[in-house]
């Protein structure tokens, strides 16, 4: 299995554009987590889903902030507008029922500038 | 709620000497407790964890740790240090039930590694 694939690795962007990120989770997992790492806050859980419906977006920022998963092997985070304080790395992570442990994707360097 | 302290922000050892990485948890229940490994950018990759049975628990890269219920307590350890340890290293809880499988994370610690 290639793992949690993430994508772009990196983007930079210019304040009030909107962002898009895309992650693929690992086939048959049921749960998918978006986090988000800042220096100054660590990880922050912002959603996750379970078969694909949303189960607890009460981390998300902000209505700029907005999430989907359409299909089993694909969601996205979306930012619009985005703005330089939403700066970070966010990771997606995966995980299948009875097991606790998530595996995470490389993660996504978002810089607005 | 749950949650997770890391006391030591960042830890510098020499190569070869040992090591433990303090993980202090607060949960009422049995919690599951992980330990995962990011070294610089990349993302976590799981090291161990545990959910019940023997307290000591062993790991990959040579790790393992020790759930103390009464210290409330997970501390990683490894005998020997490697220079290709040096990354973060993050504690992380869970805990049966309830559906949830939301992991809460500490705040990490930074291992600097002394040739």
């Amino acid at each position: 299995d290639a793992g949690v694939i993430q994508s772009p690795r990196h983007e930079v962007t210019e304040m009030g554009q909107e962002v898009t990120l895309r992650c693929k989770p690992i086939s048959g997992h049921d749960y998918l987590f978006w986090y988000r790492q800042t220096m100054m806050r660590g990880l922050e859980l912002l959603i996750y889903f379970n078969n694909n419906v949303p189960i607890d977006d009460s981390g998300m920022p902000e209505d700029r902030f907005s999430a989907k998963m359409p299909n089993a092997s694909f969601s996205t985070l979306k930012i619009q507008p985005s703005e330089p304080r939403d700066s970070a790395v966010y990771f997606c992570a995966s995980s299948g029922t009875g097991n606790y442990g998530y595996t995470f994707g490389s993660g996504t360097r978002l810089t607005v500038v | 709620a749950q949650s997770v302290t890391q006391p030591d922000i960042h830890i510098t050892v020499s190569e070869g000497a040992s090591l433990e990485l303090r993980c202090n948890y607060s949960y009422g229940a049995t919690p599951y407790l992980f330990w995962y490994v990011q070294s610089p950018g990349q993302g976590l990759q799981l090291l161990l964890k545990y959910f019940s049975g023997d307290t000591l628990v062993q790991g990959i890269k040579g790790f393992e740790a020790e759930f103390k219920r009464s210290q409330s307590s997970f501390n990683l350890r490894k005998p020997s240090v490697h220079w290709s340890d040096a990354a973060e290293y993050f504690c992380a809880i869970t805990y049966s039930g309830a559906g949830s499988y939301q992991l809460t994370f500490g705040k990490g610690t930074k291992l600097s590694v002394i040739p």
